[in-house]
Parts: structure tokens; C-alpha cells; sequence
């Protein structure tokens, strides 16, 4: 099956600095890649996804890049504030296959005031 | 996007009892929903893939007599964690695929903790 690997577990930055967290998968079908973000005890909320025609996508401060070949994405946040400290989890998924998502380990963000 | 509830949201239970949960897709129908179970400090991991009139499919490792997964109908999928232990204590998350979405979009419950004393 899918196998997820995220780096890093955890990411220290200072406000107004840029995140990025990277993602690697080994199914080549894998065609979607939702990114979410939890809250301690809440429900992952998706912040961006791509799919596997698209090698970039941005969302105001957020963007996800895809490299198919290399089978790896990563998240990227810009001008960070504190409000996006929370644990990020990327997912790879494939419609051939039945849509399940297979998760990342987590990153565990802290954005310093 | 689409809304789907969990209930109950907490329980606590005894060694050995059995504990029933429900997801539900509020304004949708969801022919396939998913069940995942998160460990402190961990990720989600994907239990079953749960669809409506048919047998439940598990991930190589979750015992499906012990995890039990009813989908009657296109709004409600339960789990009952059966002969409950302490080792099952965990965050339950259901999620759900709204049909005809051209992409994989998932929309998830806000989750069950199950604490088994």
C-alpha cells in the first residue's frame, strides 16, 4: 500500500518567516494531495490540496508544489503569524483504488510572536 | 463544504464492554466513508473504508471482529469497538466523500474519545 513520510516532525519559526514541510510517497498512482491542519482535539481542516495534473497551486499565504517524478510535494506558508501553529498532515490518495487517504506523520508548527 | 457529526463526542468505559459510534453526513449522501484512529501525538491512521450496503474493507492489521463497521445508509456508518481494552483508548475519526465530486475532497468528523478504564 501507500506509504507517507513527512519531514520535518516538528518546525520552530519566528513570525513573518516562511514554513516548509515536505512530504514524500511511493505509490506513482497516488493523484491527489490534501494537506490539513489540526488543532489539539479538533477535526484536520483541509488548507490546500493539489492534484497530480497541477505541479502548483497557491492560496493567499500557502502554496503546495508537486514534483510526480520524484514523487514528493511540500507545503509552503508565508508570513507566518501565530494563529497557524497547530500540527499539519499531508495525505496522498488514489481514485483508482478506492480514494482512501494515507497520512503523513505530522509536523508540529510553532510560529514565535 | 459538506458537514459531518460524530457522536457521542467522549466516552469513558470499563474493560471489556462494547462501544458503539456514529458518523453521520448532515446535508450530503455519502456512498463511502472512512474511519481513522489517531494516537496522541500521532497521525491519523485509516482503519477501514466503510460503504453503504456492503462489507466494510480494513487496512492489513485492524481486526474486524473487533472493530465492527455497519454502513445502512447513505447518511450513517457506525464502529462498535467491541470487548473494549485500555490498549483501544484513542481519537476515532469518521470521514466522508460526497459522490460525484470530481476530486478526493474528504470531510471529516470532529472525532469520538474513547478512554477505556
Amino acid at each position: 500500500g501507500e506509504n507517507v513520510e513527512q519531514h520535518p516532525s516538528t518546525l520552530s519559526v519566528q513570525e513573518g518567516d516562511s514554513a516548509v514541510i515536505k512530504c514524500t510517497y511511493s505509490d506513482s498512482a497516488s493523484n491527489y494531495f490534501p494537506w490539513y491542519k489540526q488543532e489539539l482535539g479538533k477535526r484536520p481542516q483541509l488548507i490546500i490540496d493539489i492534484r497530480s495534473n497541477v505541479g502548483e497551486k497557491k492560496d493567499q499565504r500557502i502554496a503546495v508544489t508537486l514534483n510526480k517524478t520524484a514523487k514528493h510535494f511540500s507545503l509552503h506558508i508565508t508570513e507566518t503569524q501565530p494563529e497557524d501553529s497547530a500540527v499539519y498532515f499531508c495525505a496522498a490518495s488514489t481514485a483508482n483504488t478506492g480514494n482512501q487517504f494515507y497520512f503523513g506523520t505530522g509536523t508540529s508548527l510553532t510560529v514565535i510572536p | 463544504g459538506a458537514v459531518v457529526s460524530q457522536h457521542p463526542s467522549r466516552v469513558i468505559c470499563k474493560s471489556g464492554t462494547s462501544v458503539k459510534i456514529e458518523c453521520r453526513s448532515l446535508d450530503f449522501q455519502a456512498t463511502t466513508m472512512f474511519w481513522y484512529r489517531q494516537f496522541p501525538k500521532q497521525s491519523l491512521m485509516l482503519m477501514a473504508t466503510s460503504n453503504e450496503g456492503s462489507k466494510a474493507t480494513y487496512e492489513q492489521g485492524v481486526e474486524k471482529d473487533k472493530f465492527l463497521i455497519n454502513h445502512a445508509s447513505l447518511t450513517l456508518s457506525t464502529l462498535t469497538v467491541t470487548s473494549a481494552h485500555p490498549e483501544d483508548s484513542s481519537f476515532y475519526i469518521c470521514s466522508a466523500r460526497e459522490p460525484g465530486l470530481t476530486y478526493n475532497e474528504q470531510f471529516f468528523g470532529p472525532g469520538t474519545r474513547l478512554t477505556v478504564l
